[in-house]
């Protein structure tokens, strides 16, 4: 069974830099075709695709958001950290992990149940 | 800019069809997976490349992509299918890796 979990502050001020941890198990981030990838949703919104990071270490980002996101993986620990700088209000949002599948055209199934992030000063 | 447009809300009586259209130029080229989320809740995969149904997932909901618009359609719709839905587009190699649509709210009458 696969199972992911978000983990870090609840609360960030302005300017700050949000660093998430997801950590997983059920799977090997060693795998080939894997990955685990970050979304967010803002209250009340829509869902936005944020980054993912594949087996191989190659790494995506979303391009209006890739000059403040970095994506990293320690596989020996089972831990995948989201690390967004200059948060702003708008940056106020629940934000998943997920893992994925190449042979699943890159979908993400399951996610993890999301960590809240305030941004207020 | 790369937009997935969905119509907001959907309404559909219990034991018919609901239909979820997800709509950009040439869509049909590229593979659609859906998510259902209920309120409170984190999103579930219900159908990945356009079609597909990860185990577990009622043969109820089903998925096409042609040209211009991919469906999800629930049919036989229950009470418990109430939930937002979003498709989403990857392309793992182009400037969009992923994007999901705008989200549409189904509603049980």
């Amino acid at each position: 069974q696969i199972t992911l979990k978000e983990s870090g502050p609840t609360l960030v001020k302005p300017t700050q830099t949000l660093t998430l941890t997801c950590t997983f198990s059920g799977f090997s981030l060693s795998t080939s075709g894997v990955g685990v990838g970050w979304i967010r949703q803002p209250p009340g919104k829509a869902l936005e695709w944020l980054a993912l990071i594949y087996w191989d270490d190659d790494q995506r980002y979303s391009p209006s958001l890739r000059s403040r996101l970095t994506i990293t993986k320690d596989t020996s620990k089972n831990q995948v950290v989201l690390t967004m700088t200059n948060m702003d209000p708008v940056d106020t949002a629940t934000y998943y992990c997920a893992h994925s599948r190449m042979v699943r055209g890159d979908s993400f199934d399951p996610w993890g149940q999301g960590t809240l992030v305030t941004v207020s000063s | 800019s790369y937009v997935l447009t969905q119509p907001p809300s959907v309404s559909v009586a219990p034991g018919q069809t609901a239909r979820i259209t997800c709509g950009r130029d040439n869509i049909g080229s590229e593979s659609v997976h859906w998510y259902q989320q209920k309120p409170g809740q984190a999103p579930v995969l219900v159908v990945y490349d356009d079609s597909d149904r990860p185990s577990g997932i009622p043969e109820r909901f089903s998925g096409s992509n042609s040209e211009n618009t991919a469906t999800l359609t629930i049919n036989r719709v229950e009470a418990g299918d109430e939930a937002d839905y979003f498709c989403q587009v990857c392309d793992s190699s182009g400037d969009h890796p992923g994007v999901f649509g705008t989200g549409t709210k189904v509603t049980v009458l």
